[in-house]
């Protein structure tokens, strides 16, 4: 079945580092990829997406390209900022054309920024 | 964006009771709900899918009569945890979308059973 794998954590950074959380995945058929963002007390919130290999997804200067031979979906930012702690989510669909059903997510991976 | 609310945010009940969970789409109206639960450090797992309606349905594994879904209208579906015991202490999220677009997510519920 469909499985997601991304990096444990806790990642700790200074602010202005940059980051990376890995992801890779499983799939049968060609999935749409997502990474989630949950901030404390708030629900999981779509950070950003990408429907096809080769798209890249990018957000709040977050981004993510689909590697479809690597089977891969790392997260990427140049220089985080407090305000970016968080734990992140990966997560994969298998639903067509991008949309949301039945998703699959990955154990999170929890970032803290210290100033 | 769309908001959904959970309610309550924390409950702790006593084993052999029913606990009842409200999930809301607070500015829209939700076709789909999804329940999800998550244990410590764990990634969310599908638990059902709620179509306003008609009967929710339940991912393998899942026991329909210990968790009951109700999807009554288009802004609230509620999970009631029946006869729970302490291995059903989890943390309990739910989603919310209307038609094919994202799902927005509440930010959950930490049923703790004694």
């Amino acid at each position: 079945g469909n499985s997601v794998t991304q990096m444990e954590g806790p990642v700790t950074l200074s602010e202005e580092a940059f980051l990376t959380i890995n992801c890779t995945y499983t799939a049968t058929g060609y999935p749409s990829l997502f990474w989630y963002v949950q901030y404390p007390g708030e629900g999981l919130q779509l950070l950003l997406k990408a429907t096809k290999a080769d798209d890249k997804g990018s957000n709040k200067g977050f981004e993510a390209t689909y590697r479809k031979e690597t089977t891969s979906f790392h997260l990427e930012k140049g220089s985080v900022q407090v305000s970016d702690s968080a734990v992140y989510f990966c997560a994969l669909s298998d639903e067509p054309g991008g949309g949301s059903e039945k998703l699959v997510f990955g154990k999170g991976t929890k970032l803290t920024v210290n100033p | 964006g769309a908001v959904v609310s959970q309610h309550p945010s924390w409950v702790i009940c006593k084993s052999g009771t029913s606990v009842k969970i409200e999930c809301r789409s607070l500015d829209f109206q939700a076709t789909t709900m999804f329940w999800y639960r998550q244990f410590p450090k764990q990634s969310l797992m599908l638990m059902a899918t709620s179509n306003e309606g008609s009967k929710a349905t339940y991912e393998q594994g899942v026991e329909k009569d210990k968790f009951l879904i109700n999807h009554a209208s288009l802004t609230l579906s509620t999970l009631t945890v029946t006869s729970a015991h302490p291995e059903d202490s989890s943390f309990y999220i739910c989603s919310a979308r209307q038609g094919f677009i994202e799902q927005y997510f509440g930010p959950g519920t930490r049923l703790t059973v004694t």
